[in-house]
């Protein structure tokens, strides 16, 4: 398997450029999210999906959409690039334990992205 | 609202020191928790992790985590550290449901 795959690896936009992160994931895992990492912020959760079809805002979704046509992908777009979304984000897929409650995460490689 | 404090954002220790890194977290009901590392250009992943039973939680390469639950904490201890576990420690706290709430990280560096 090749678990979490996140293209592109670096990426820098221009404000107001749009651009979309792709992640996908080969374990047939139900749950998938976005974090973004920023120095002494730790990982917020931006957006998530608990299956195909379903999506839900994190902490920090303002500028950003998803969707899930499949289990597989889980892509995140920038509409309209800001520098404040100069960040590190991550693409993380876990699935459903058999008491209801979400397991480990499983982390993508993840992409750097810078806004000028 | 809920939140996960790490004592430390950057420690630097000699090899063959001990290691304690404290995270406190806020949530008064059951919590899942988590150590996760990320290595220097690597992905998150999983050192340890606690769900019930056994407070005290063995995890990979030597690491370990004790939970307590009076003081809302689970702070992760290695006895003697390795260079190679120079990287970003992250503790995680899953109050129900779906999110993980992340704290700020520790950066350890751990002198040869």
């Amino acid at each position: 398997n090749a678990g979490v795959t996140q293209t592109p690896k670096f990426q820098v936009l221009k404000t107001g450029q749009s651009m979309t992160l792709q992640c996908a994931q080969d374990m047939n895992h139900e749950y998938m999210s976005w974090y973004r990492q920023d120095p002494g912020m730790g990982l917020r959760l931006i957006h998530y999906s608990v299956g195909a079809g379903i999506t839900d805002q994190g902490e920090v979704p303002n500028g950003y959409n998803v969707s899930r046509s499949t289990t597989e992908d889980f892509p995140l777009r920038l509409l309209s690039a800001a520098p404040s979304q100069t960040s590190v984000y991550f693409c993380a897929s876990s699935y459903k334990s058999a008491g209801g409650p979400t397991d480990t995460q499983y982390f993508g490689p993840g992409t750097r992205l810078t806004v000028l | 609202a809920q939140s996960v404090s790490q004592h430390n954002h950057h420690v630097i220790l000699s090899e063959a020191a001990s290691l304690e890194l404290g995270c406190n977290y806020s949530y008064g009901g059951t919590v899942n928790l988590f150590w996760y590392v990320q290595y220097p250009g690597q992905h998150l992943q999983l050192l340890l992790k606690y769900f019930s039973g056994d407070p005290l939680v063995k995890g990979i390469k030597g690491f370990e985590a004790e939970f307590i639950k009076s003081k809302f904490s689970f702070n992760l201890r290695k006895p003697s550290v390795q260079w190679s576990d120079t990287a970003e420690y992250f503790c995680a706290v899953k109050p129900g449901g779906f999110k993980t709430i992340f704290g700020a990280g520790t950066r350890l560096f751990v002198k040869a």
